[in-house]
């Protein structure tokens, strides 16, 4: 089954740091980009940032460009997001998703999503 | 930035045909995407490249993209399928949503 879990999110006060961490399996993690998406309580979706299958490439959203970090280690399937200086607008739940560039170039698969508030 | 509006919410009576519409600039070279999410649950892709569908997305789902605006169709709708729907698009290395619509099924 294909499948990403989330885990890492929390309670984290202003100017705090946090690492994300997604786990993939049931398909070949080294083959697709992956991303990260938000979402506000109650509010739409909110792309964050793309990170190409062998890392070298990386692209984020200017609401947390110079903040946030996208990175990967193919070895152990594993997406990471390194959320630096958080602002109370960084409250969301993140989402990990793997870009199916493809098929579909689109997100087609999706983690149920960690929770990050920022208080 | 890239912006993509879509209406905050839309209404159907069940079996009937209601259009949701995702708007912006120069859509005619863009590939439109659109997700499903029910509250509670990640979103999952009912549409991508403008009218295509994946398997595991119901027939009654169909979008078009006329240049000006992005449709997604659904067609003799179901309870099942009041959700918030998200359209999306790819510009400058950056991946944007629209807004968000509130299907409701009355």
């Amino acid at each position: 089954e294909v499948q990403l879990v989330e885990s890492g999110g929390g309670l984290v006060q202003p100017g705090g740091s946090l690492r994300l961490s997604c786990t993939a399996s049931g398909f070949d993690f080294n083959k697709y980009s992956m991303g990260w998406v938000r979402q506000a309580p109650g509010k739409g979706l909110e792309w964050v940032a793309n990170i190409e299958p062998d890392g070298n490439n990386k692209f984020s959203g200017d609401a947390v460009r110079g903040r946030f970090t996208i990175s990967r280690d193919n070895a152990k399937n594993s997406l990471y997001l390194q959320m630096n200086s958080l602002r109370d607008e960084d409250t969301s739940v993140y989402f990990c998703a793997r870009y199916n560039y493809d098929d579909y170039v689109a997100f087609d698969v999706w983690g149920q999503g960690t929770l990050v508030t920022v208080s | 930035s890239y912006e993509l509006t879509q209406p905050p919410s839309v209404s159907v009576s069940p079996g009937q045909t209601v259009s949701i519409t995702c708007s912006g600039q120069q859509l005619d070279n863009k590939n439109i995407n659109w997700y499903k999410q029910k509250p509670g649950q990640a979103p999952t892709l009912v549409i991508y490249q403008n009218n295509m569908r994946p398997s595991e997305s119901p027939e009654r789902f169909t979008g078009s993209n006329s240049g000006k605006t992005a449709t997604l169709t659904i067609s003799g709708t179901q309870a099942m399928d009041e959700a918030d729907y998200f359209c999306q698009a790819w510009d400058m290395y950056t991946w944007v949503f629209g807004g968000g619509t509130k299907l409701t099924v009355l």
